[in-house]
């Protein structure tokens, strides 16, 4: 079965500090992309940040870079210089193929992620 | 540029009563997606569509139906709704040509099923 695991349901981080929010994944597919998804109060889902399972260097957005542990199967998510704006629920996902070529997204349960001002 | 397009925003329905939430994204994609996301569940997929003419369930189909109507529109239907199915629904497309293509989300549907 292909599963995400966010271990951390909430999490709170001053302005400005850094904060990793994890994810773990079960999978028996050897190719796949691991993502990101933002979503603020207005229910919007926002693509932070992917990772291609066959890349070792970690992706880097900006502010948001990720650790990327293929063997753990582990792919979490820092934020540097946290803004108030950064304030939402984190999604971690990952998609692969299914039959019929089509990809199919699995999401994890979400971190709501709070930054104090 | 719209991209993906969801009506209503919010509905209110009573037990027992059918609805259609609509979809359509502007972005030629061949893949649609229906997703449903509860508190503490994350996003779970109810069906999807991989290319136009073809639908597939997901992990949680039981009491809804789709329908791809041509390559840009993906309709979800409650033929029978109950309170279990109140939800925010989330309507999503892709290009099928490569699997690291994000997927592009509607803004939700906020249902309430009393």
């Amino acid at each position: 079965a292909q599963t995400v695991t966010q271990s951390q349901p909430e999490m709170s981080v001053q302005e400005a500090e850094t904060v990793t929010l994890s994810c773990t994944y079960d999978t028996s597919e050897s190719n796949y992309y691991l993502f990101w998804y933002k979503q603020p109060p207005s229910r919007q889902m926002i693509l932070v940040i992917r990772q291609e399972a066959y890349k070792q260097q970690n992706a880097t957005e900006n502010r948001f870079s990720v650790n990327f542990q293929k063997a753990a199967k582990s792919f979490s998510l820092k934020i540097s210089d946290s803004q108030l704006g950064d304030t939402a629920m984190y999604f971690c996902a990952f998609t692969f193929y299914i039959q019929g070529g089509s990809e199919k997204l699995v999401f994890g349960k979400g971190t709501k992620l709070t930054v104090n001002p | 540029n719209a991209g993906v397009t969801q009506t209503p925003k919010f509905q209110v329905l009573k037990t027992g009563q059918s609805m259609t939430l609509q979809c359509a994204q502007d972005m030629n994609h061949n893949s649609m997606y229906w997703y449903r996301q509860d508190p503490g569940m994350g996003l779970r997929l109810i069906y999807y569509s991989a290319s136009e003419g073809t639908t597939d369930k997901g992990e949680v189909p039981n009491g809804y139906n789709v329908s791809r109507l041509n390559k840009r529109e993906f309709s979800l239907r409650l033929e029978s709704a109950a309170p279990s199915q109140t939800s925010v629904y989330f309507c999503a497309s892709t290009r099928r040509s490569s699997y690291n293509s994000p997927l592009h989300f509607g803004n939700g549907t906020r249902l309430t099923v009393t």
